[in-house]
C-alpha cells in the first residue's frame, strides 16, 4: 500500500517570501500521479498542482511549483511571493496508475498548516 | 457551474443513532468519491462510485457504513449505528472521469457523543 508523509505539521512565512512544504511517499509503482491540494479555513479543498510521475519536468502553476524527485520519492511544493490568501491547510496526495488504468482514489498525507504573516 | 455540495454541514448525534450524509456531485460527473478525516489524522478514502456502481469500496471501515448512489446522481452515506470513533469530517468529491481532477465538497462534520 502506498503511504504519504508530510513531516511539517505547521509552517509559517512572511508575505512576499518563499516557502517550501515537504512531502515524501512510499510506493512500489512506477506510474502514478502526485497532487497538492489546498484547503483554506472553512472552505472547500481545491487542487493546486499536479505531477505525472513519468514526466521529468517539474510542474509549475503561476507562483506554485514542485520539486519532484522520483528516486528519492519526494514531492515538495514551493510557494513564491507568498500572499495572505495562501494561508491554508495543504495536503499532498498520491494516485495510482497501473497497467494503463488510473485508480481514482487519493492517498493523502497528514497536512501542513501554512500561516502567512503580513 | 455549481460545485459539489454536501448536506448537512454539521451533524451531532448520540452513539447508537443513525445518520445519513448526502453528496450532490457536479452535474455530468460520473465519478463520485467519499473520504473522511478522523480526529485530525490524514484524509482517508472510503469508496468510489462510477455512475451508480461501486468501483472501489476498499476503504469502508465496516458494515455499519452503507453508501448508495441511486440513478448515478447524488450519493448518500449512512452510518448505522454510529460509534464515537466515527466522528470526523466526511468529504465527497466528484470528477468527470477517474483521470480528471477531483472537485471536493465542503465536508460534513459528524460528531458522535
Amino acid at each position: 500500500a502506498q503511504t504519504v508523509t508530510q513531516s511539517q505539521p505547521e509552517m509559517s512565512v512572511q508575505e512576499a517570501e518563499t516557502v517550501t512544504l515537504s512531502c515524501t511517499y512510499d510506493t512500489s509503482e512506477s506510474d502514478y500521479y502526485l497532487f497538492w491540494y489546498k484547503q483554506p479555513p472553512s472552505r472547500q479543498m481545491i487542487l493546486v498542482i499536479r505531477q505525472e510521475a513519468y514526466k521529468q519536468q517539474n510542474a509549475t502553476e503561476n507562483r506554485f511549483s514542485v520539486n519532484f524527485q522520483k528516486a528519492a520519492k519526494s514531492f515538495s511544493l514551493k510557494i513564491s511571493d507568498s500572499q495572505l490568501g495562501d494561508a491554508a491547510m495543504y495536503f499532498c496526495a498520491y494516485r495510482s496508475f497501473v497497467g494503463g488504468t488510473s485508480y481514482g482514489k487519493l492517498t493523502f498525507g497528514q497536512g501542513t498548516i501554512l500561516t502567512v504573516h503580513p | 457551474e455549481a460545485g459539489v455540495t454536501q448536506f448537512p454541514s454539521h451533524s451531532v448525534i448520540e452513539k447508537g443513532q443513525t445518520v445519513t450524509l448526502r453528496c450532490d456531485p457536479i452535474s455530468g460527473h460520473d465519478n463520485l468519491y467519499w473520504y473522511r478525516r478522523v480526529m485530525g489524522k490524514e484524509i482517508k478514502f472510503l469508496l468510489h462510485f462510477v455512475k451508480e456502481s461501486k468501483q472501489d469500496e476498499s476503504g469502508m471501515p465496516n458494515n455499519r457504513f452503507l453508501a448508495e448512489r441511486t440513478g448515478g446522481t447524488y450519493s448518500t452515506l449512512k452510518v448505522q449505528p454510529a460509534e464515537l470513533e466515527d466522528s470526523g469530517v466526511y468529504f465527497c468529491a466528484s470528477s468527470r472521469t477517474d483521470l480528471y481532477e477531483q472537485y471536493f465538497g465542503p465536508g460534513t462534520r459528524l460528531t458522535v457523543t
